[in-house]
């Protein structure tokens, strides 16, 4: 049972440059969510989706676009990176709040540098 | 803005004792808090939960408290043991499940 996978796991970028980070989940869940960590500022938002198509921002958008074609994954898009983007992403996905489940599993985490 | 707010960025505490962890949030439209726990290099881990029509919610050694009239929730953890050692991080999620996470708490339990 794989849960969340992320791929890559480590990723050095040169400013200006473009990736997109993928996030796999095989939980059937409705909800995905991309997360970036920084020192003191935890875990903040940037988008999510509540179900196969569709996409909101959260905290953090810009800079950042996403997609959700299939339900099982969700993907992160840099298209033109800057230092201030280098950080730990996560992606996390649950249930929607509709059966009463509502934690999030979360994948391993992906380092990105931006030089 | 910040809307889930961890005021204290480390606790330290003896193995054994009481570990009291502090949350606070600012928008009354949360409808469920969550406890996760993160080590390094690791994706974060569901720890515990509450729904808002709750003030309490045991599991074991960790039990979260919600004060709903002063947008407060605590995490206690009794006894305290050295593998509890990691960061603690408060989340509140929405009726549409935008799930926003607090600045963490790094407790270290000292053996």
């Amino acid at each position: 049972n794989a849960g969340v996978t992320q791929t890559p796991k480590f990723r050095v970028l040169k400013t200006g440059q473009s990736m997109t980070l993928l996030c796999a989940q095989d939980m059937n869940h409705e909800y995905m969510y991309w997360y970036r960590q920084d020192p003191g500022m935890g875990l903040r938002l940037i988008h999510y989706s509540v179900g196969e198509g569709t996409t909101a921002k959260g905290e953090v958008p810009d800079g950042y676009n996403v997609s959700r074609l299939k339900k099982q994954n969700f993907l992160l898009g840099l298209e033109s990176a800057a230092p201030s983007q280098t950080s730990v992403y996560f992606c996390a996905s649950s249930y929607s709040l509709e059966k009463g489940i509502t934690e999030a599993f979360f994948g391993q985490g992906t380092r990105l540098t931006v030089v | 803005d910040q809307q889930v707010k961890q005021n204290s960025p480390s606790l330290s505490v003896q193995e054994g004792r009481i570990s009291i962890l502090n949350c606070d949030y600012t928008n009354s439209m949360f409808d469920y808090f969550l406890w996760y726990k993160k080590y390094p290099a690791e994706g974060p881990t569901f720890l515990i939960s509450i729904s808002s029509i709750k003030d309490k919610n045991e599991d074991g050694r960790f039990t979260v408290f919600l004060n709903k009239s002063a947008k407060h929730l605590s995490l206690h953890i009794v006894p305290s043991q050295p593998g509890d050692s990691a960061v603690y991080f408060c989340a509140a999620s929405a009726f549409d499940n935008d799930m926003r996470f607090g600045a963490g708490t790094r407790l270290t339990v000292k053996p």
